[in-house]
């Protein structure tokens, strides 16, 4: 079993849609949780940190549940500009970190 | 926020060469440096990480004596992938940490193709 898993995409979704990207995580020693976007052809950059209590950024909302070793990230009111490659991270001890495969995401007008 | 940069953002090389591509952070003190590797397509996997002034750690199945990692100052990390094949071409990014926080700071890549 890979240490994350995502949802394999690719997600194609109309302009103003709602969206949800899961990640499940094996190891839970876990200790911090992100979602990265990473646009074609360049670096990953952070969208946003994933916290147990839930966090909202606009019109991404992120949610972990450690029960389950789960973490979502939902996208409202899709636009084009949100078309990418979102990534979930996984910090484990020690400073490792693992990406999961990423889900592309795809927004047509 | 943190800027990393990276050096140089493309190289193409002959087989057989070295090439050294340098990470820095600009404007904090990194503790822990990564190297990442990507294929098209794919996620980035984590090569090895190095903490300044110790050997790098690497990851399993990727080759230190081929992917030499140089951690000299809390700003500066290299890698340098030796006697390069085409197989090495791939997009190489480097991420930086600082001690205060979780996130990575992620530099802008250096896509290395090798003839």
């Amino acid at each position: 079993r890979k240490e994350v898993e995502q949802d394999p995409g690719p997600f194609n979704v109309p302009e103003g849609a709602t969206v949800a990207f899961n990640c499940t995580y094996s190891n839970s020693a876990s200790q911090s949780f992100f979602w990265y976007r990473q646009d074609c052809r360049k670096e990953p950059k952070l969208l946003m940190s994933v916290y147990s209590s839930g966090n909202e950024d606009g019109r991404f909302t992120a949610q972990l549940n450690r029960a389950s070793q789960y973490i979502s990230l939902l996208i409202r009111d899709s636009k084009l500009s949100d078309s990418a490659t979102y990534l979930c991270v996984v910090n484990m001890a020690g400073f490792k970190t693992i990406f999961g495969a990423g889900t592309r995401l795809f927004v047509k007008a | 926020g943190a800027v990393v940069s990276q050096h140089p953002s493309r190289v193409i090389c002959k087989s057989g060469t070295s090439v050294k591509i340098e990470c820095r952070s600009l404007d904090f003190q990194a503790t822990t440096m990564f190297w990442y590797r990507q294929f098209p397509k794919k996620s980035l996997m984590l090569m090895a990480t190095s903490n300044e002034g110790s050997k790098a750690t690497y990851e399993q199945g990727v080759e230190k004596d081929k992917f030499l990692i140089n951690h000299a100052s809390l700003t500066l990390s290299t890698l340098t992938v030796t006697s390069a094949h085409p197989e090495d071409s791939s997009f190489y990014i480097c991420s930086a940490r600082s001690g205060d926080y979780n996130e990575q700071f992620f530099g802008p890549g250096t896509r290395l193709t090798v003839l």
